[in-house]
């Protein structure tokens, strides 16, 4: 089992809808992680938080927004997304360094209408 | 664009076989190189982080090895069995502190 918790596992959503993915541990890492991966290709990271501070972008379109209420919870909010956005969101957290193994959630599959 | 490459693609072996897979990656501003195996339906498990030239690392019958100087790392399978089945990632870490992960390896162990 994943120490790292995401949901849900599957959203189908349509172009207008608004909704959140959720990921939550409790390992006491202080940076988290949002990553996309689309089929046969690596995970891409979009952001990185570190202390509850947004600490990098990696100049993801503002319809995504991410947010981390917590140093347990990190959620991603999603608006008006475009049918090219389908794809798996990995959530992932560590401790702080870029030494430190990123541990890993099961993902939320995405499909957009 | 940082390039990180894997090689193979995809390996088909039979139980028992030993085998190896081969990451390349950027040699300057070099901190960190991830091994991550993600089996089918499950989330990536991150299997080794180095950081030092020459470093090898072993767990059970994986074990990896990274050469910073020339930019590679391979990771080794002794005795493979069918659980080994899954997607090797590496992932490059340089000062920017932020994973790039290369394309895979797909293994298929089969009896």
């Amino acid at each position: 089992d994943t120490e790292v918790t995401q949901t849900p596992k599957h959203l189908v959503m349509g172009m207008t809808n608004k909704k959140s993915l959720k990921c939550e541990q409790h390992m006491g890492h202080r940076a988290m992680y949002w990553y996309k991966q689309k089929a046969k290709k690596p995970p891409e990271l979009m952001f990185v938080y570190s202390y509850e501070k947004l600490s990098i972008n990696e100049s993801v379109p503002s319809r995504f927004s991410p947010e981390c209420p917590n140093s347990s919870l990190l959620n991603l909010h999603l608006h008006a997304l475009q049918p090219e956005d389908s794809a798996l969101y990995l959530c992932a957290s560590s401790h702080r360094g870029s030494n430190q193994p990123q541990h890993f959630g099961d993902g939320t599959r995405l499909s957009i209408l | 664009i940082l390039n990180v490459e894997q090689s193979p693609q995809s390996l088909h072996v039979q139980e028992g076989d030993s085998t190896n897979f081969t990451c390349s990656f950027p040699s300057s501003n070099f901190y960190a190189l991830h091994w991550y195996r993600w089996e089918t339906a499950k989330s990536p498990e991150a299997l080794f982080v180095m950081t030092l030239n020459g470093d090898e690392k072993k767990k059970g019958r994986i074990s990896a090895t990274l050469n910073t100087k020339e930019g590679y790392s391979y990771l080794y399978i002794k005795g493979s069995q069918p659980e080994d089945s899954a997607t090797y990632l590496c992932a490059f870490t340089g000062t920017a502190s932020k994973l790039t992960f290369g394309t895979g390896t797909r293994l298929q162990v089969t009896l």
